[in-house]
């Protein structure tokens, strides 16, 4: 039973414009979200989360919506950059347990054409 | 800073062996979590480790287990090596407070099972 799905295996956009990333959640007790962009061969590089006390985080050209009674978060990037060109997974904890196990889904493969 | 190292980087085994990866956390950090990253697949939680015992288990047989050292470097073993262990095993250092959820990881070791 996947309790983080990320729904789309890959994502195609054009350098400049706006990639969005989705993912959604079916475990009420995840209440922190992050993403992570992995690149070949590299381990999972932490980009940007939010808590669930918050629907937006901002950092650079990096935004994180989270909209809690649809269960569904997104990454937005803009201008997007051919760098940013990587694997994405979303990633959720619950905050209340005992140990600080992630859930990940199964990843976007983002592709920004220059 | 130093950050998360694991070695070796890659490693051919066959069935029924035995294998021991390690990692070394970033400096400060005192959790080690080890994930297990089959191909199209997001890293699944094997284990956690908190000033060195077990500190949360995912769904993984006996044959997989762990070692956390007083640095807070890490060993994962694994025993009765099986084809479907073949993997990227990832290692992610964290610091165990409230209010930190980030976890940093390394760059993984490719264990391949023939």
């Amino acid at each position: 039973d996947q309790q983080v799905k990320q729904n789309s295996p890959s994502l195609s956009v054009q350098e400049g414009r706006i990639s969005i990333l989705n993912c959604d959640y079916t475990n009420s007790m995840f209440d922190y979200f992050l993403w992570y962009k992995k690149y070949p061969a590299e381990g999972p590089t932490f980009l940007i989360s939010i808590s669930s006390i918050k629907d937006k985080n901002e950092d650079g050209r990096f935004t994180v919506f989270l909209n809690k009674s649809a269960k569904h978060l997104s990454l937005h990037i803009v201008p997007s950059q051919p760098g940013d060109s990587a694997v994405y997974f979303c990633a959720a904890k619950n905050s209340g347990g005992s140990n600080y196990k992630l859930t990940f889904g199964k990843g976007t493969l983002l592709t920004v054409n220059p | 800073e130093t950050g998360v190292t694991q070695s070796p980087t890659h490693l051919i085994k066959t069935r029924g062996q035995q294998v021991t990866l390690r990692c070394s956390s970033q400096s400060g950090h005192n959790t080690v979590s080890w994930y297990q990253q089959a191909l199209g697949q997001g890293p699944q939680f094997i284990f956690q480790y908190y000033r060195e015992e077990e500190n949360g288990r995912g769904n993984f047989p006996p044959r997989f287990s762990g070692l956390q050292f007083p640095n807070y470097s890490s060993e994962l073993n694994v025993n009765a090596l099986e084809l479907d262990d073949s993997a990227l095993y990832l290692c992610a250092s964290s610091l165990a407070t409230r209010n930190y959820n980030e976890q940093f990881f390394g760059p993984g070791t490719r264990l391949t099972v023939l």
